[in-house]
């Protein structure tokens, strides 16, 4: 069965710097979403894309969050200048028609850890 | 930012036990999803359902959406260790996102 698969799986950064989070979605799917989790804490909402637009973000995703999809294949998060509270898992997420319609797909995420 | 509150917390029970899950709300919801997560892995999609008092069954699993679309359940018959993992309910109502609940932590022991 096809899946969403991140690299890297896990990643340390120190407070400041700029990191890219990188998410292959299914290779149909049309919709794309970032979400993250706190430890211990509940699944956010970041932002979800769709035809090479951002359709939707919280107020989490302020001006330190971008997202691009720079080709046909990969869909990434950047945080510009890394905090300490930025520390979480990071989760992409695709779906082919929009959340009403089809279900959401996972990878298995990115947990970044900020130093 | 819409407010799904799942209770229990946490549930530890004995092998072949059921239980039952909660996911309550005060908004209504076009739509609702039930997912599984491990440990270091994303949430896996268990079950979405869209229709007031909508009730899906997958296996041991017993899904149930309210009435009002406000609230749903997950009722587990015969627990086995192989259903430990972390329960999340999601939501939809309008807009291209789903608001995760607070989740459910089950362990069932051997």
């Amino acid at each position: 069965e096809p899946e969403v698969t991140q690299t890297p799986s896990h990643q340390v950064t120190q407070m400041g710097q700029e990191v890219i989070l990188r998410c292959v979605p299914i290779s149909n799917h049309l919709y794309f979403y970032w979400y993250r989790q706190i430890l211990g804490q509940k699944v956010e909402f970041l932002v979800s894309f769709y035809n090479n637009e951002i359709s939707e973000k919280s107020e989490i995703f302020d001006d330190q969050f971008s997202v691009e999809r720079p080709d046909g294949s990969n869909f990434t998060l950047k945080i510009r200048s890394t905090k300490l509270e930025d520390s979480a898992m990071y989760f992409c997420a695709s779906s082919f028609r929009g959340v009403k319609n089809s279900p959401l797909h996972f990878g298995n995420g990115t947990r970044l850890t900020v130093t | 930012t819409q407010l799904l509150e799942q209770s229990p917390q946490f549930l530890s029970i004995q092998e072949g036990e059921n239980l039952t899950v909660y996911c309550n709300s005060s908004s209504v919801f076009s739509s609702l999803q039930w997912y599984r997560q491990e440990p270091g892995e994303g949430p896996v999609l268990l079950v979405t359902v869209v229709t007031g008092g909508e009730v899906k069954k997958l296996k041991r699993l017993t899904f149930q959406f309210g009435d009002a679309r406000k609230d749903s359940s997950l009722h587990i018959t015969a627990a086995q260790p192989g259903d430990t993992g972390l329960y999340l309910c999601a939501g939809s109502n309008t807009g291209n996102q789903f608001y995760f609940g607070t989740g459910t932590s089950l362990t069932v022991i051997p």
